[in-house]
């Protein structure tokens, strides 16, 4: 099958800004999401952004998309503690029924 | 309301047992997933309803019966399941099934133990 690949893990300074990258695979995908888990809970969504746009910015989280790499990024600005949890990328694909492929996730921890 | 809801939150059962968990939301979506997701791993599409109608079922074993009473519920029914089975389980809902956006909206799990 076709993946959707990530960074495992990433460790920053509170205060700093985190990117968090991501690839996927399939060109037809239509939308591309960010989501948000903190331990024992379920998933936040973020954001998304459309394939025909390159960048969304929505507060502290910036999303950019490189349609020609197949390239999705979040930048966090002025990453928090509360910031912790593991950050999930997922495509949606336009072939058949519109379902999302999720990537496998990044754990950010932020340190005081 | 922009809330997907689950119970119970936390579920222990023998591999006898027979029991179900409940989703509701309110927004007016017309499509609900299931969800399975292992410890460290991303969810795994399990069930779509679109339109109150069963439109994907990922190879799940029999031992997992969703049903979709009306749209606003899912349930899933548990009968006979395996340790192995022991996961979050997320429900998630979206405006409409079908191609486009999907933007899912999850809820909180449900955390199975299966002795």
């Amino acid at each position: 099958g076709e993946d959707v690949e990530q960074s495992l893990f990433l460790s920053v300074r509170e205060g700093d800004s985190s990117v968090i990258n991501c690839t996927y695979t399939d060109s037809s995908s239509t939308y591309l999401y960010w989501y948000k888990q903190e331990p024992g809970a379920g998933l936040q969504l973020l954001t998304y952004i459309f394939s025909n746009m390159d960048m969304k910015q929505d507060q502290r989280l910036t999303v950019l998309l490189n349609k020609k790499d197949k390239h999705l990024s979040l930048r966090i600005a002025d990453t928090q503690t509360g910031d912790s949890a593991i950050y999930f990328c997922a495509e949606s694909r336009l072939t058949g029924y519109s379902t999302l492929t999720f990537g496998k996730g990044t754990m950010l921890l932020v340190s005081p | 309301d922009t809330e997907v809801t689950q119970t119970p939150k936390h579920l222990v059962m023998g591999m006898t047992n027979k029991k179900s968990l409940k989703c509701e939301q309110h927004m007016g979506h017309r499509a609900m997933y299931w969800y399975k997701q292992k410890a460290k791993k991303p969810p795994e599409l399990m069930f779509v309803y679109s339109y109150e109608k069963l439109s994907i079922n990922e190879s799940v074993p029999s031992r997992f019966s969703p049903e979709c009473p009306n749209s606003s519920l899912l349930n899933l029914h548990l009968h006979a399941l395996q340790p192995e089975d022991s996961a979050l389980y997320l429900c998630a809902s979206s405006q409409k099934g079908g191609q486009g956006d999907n933007e899912q909206f999850f809820g909180p799990g449900t955390r199975l133990t299966v002795l």
